[in-house]
């Protein structure tokens, strides 16, 4: 297992909309439609915000989206506030049970 | 809705074994929705799964680390555990503990991490 490649970082300002890639093989993300994002704040748990690649549990908000091509699985926050800022981290199913995570990016609210 | 409490010693040293508990509240650990998984995060870097077990005791583990790491279920006390051998300055990490939902529609794989603990520090060193 190899873990999945996200950007180090990305940024945006209050109101934009950013995409988080998340990039896997076609063991991983391409042959399954299982990808999960996860928010951690620093010095928190992480927490999750979308899983089956695009469905979001009760109360995160809909300015999260998620999406998937090939063995690409992708995150969107629309309307960014400051309280996005945090790492993000996708995950991957991998077979057998298993799964594998992506080395995480830090989203910068400017 | 489940909680979950890591607890464990927070030093360990080279060479010898890791071990964490998780005690898991607002739920039965022996309900036949969910897996129950542990995560370790190193200071200042990624996640990592290590591995995930069931109540009847079926575990599924990290090929990395596997000849390490034994994960097991203690039902009457609703706690799972983790124990890692031969530790290493590497190992130094936060470690979590987490629900996993078996997935009906998908066969009943586990994909995803539901619920989380806080997290707890452990330190390997002499």
């Amino acid at each position: 297992q190899s873990a999945l490649t996200q950007p180090a970082s990305v940024s945006g300002s209050p109101g934009q909309s950013i995409t988080i890639s998340c990039t896997g093989t076609s063991s991983d993300v391409g042959s399954y439609n299982l990808v999960s994002w996860y928010q951690q704040h620093p010095g928190k748990a992480p927490k999750l915000m979308i899983y089956e690649v695009s469905k979001r549990p009760s109360g995160v908000s809909n300015r999260f989206s998620g999406s998937k091509s090939g063995n690409t699985a992708s995150l969107t926050i629309s309307g960014l506030q400051a309280e996005d800022e945090a790492d993000y981290y996708c995950c991957s199913y991998a077979g057998s049970s298993t799964c594998v995570f992506g080395g995480g990016t830090k989203l910068t609210v400017l | 809705q489940l909680q979950l409490q890591e607890s464990g010693p927070g030093l360990v040293k080279p060479s010898e074994t890791l071990s964490l508990t998780c005690t898991v509240s607002g739920g039965s650990i022996s309900s036949s929705s969910y897996y129950w998984g542990w995560i370790r995060q190193p200071p200042g870097k990624g996640l990592e799964w290590i591995g995930s077990i069931y109540y009847s005791g079926s575990t599924y583990y990290n090929p990395s680390l596997k000849s390490r790491v034994t994960i097991s279920v203690d039902t009457s006390k609703n706690q799972f555990s983790l124990k890692l051998s031969s530790v290493t300055a590497a190992d130094t990490a936060v470690y979590y503990c987490a629900s996993l939902p078996i997935m009906i529609t998908f066969g009943g794989v586990i994909a995803y991490f539901d619920y989380w603990g806080q997290g707890t520090l452990v330190t390997v060193s002499s």
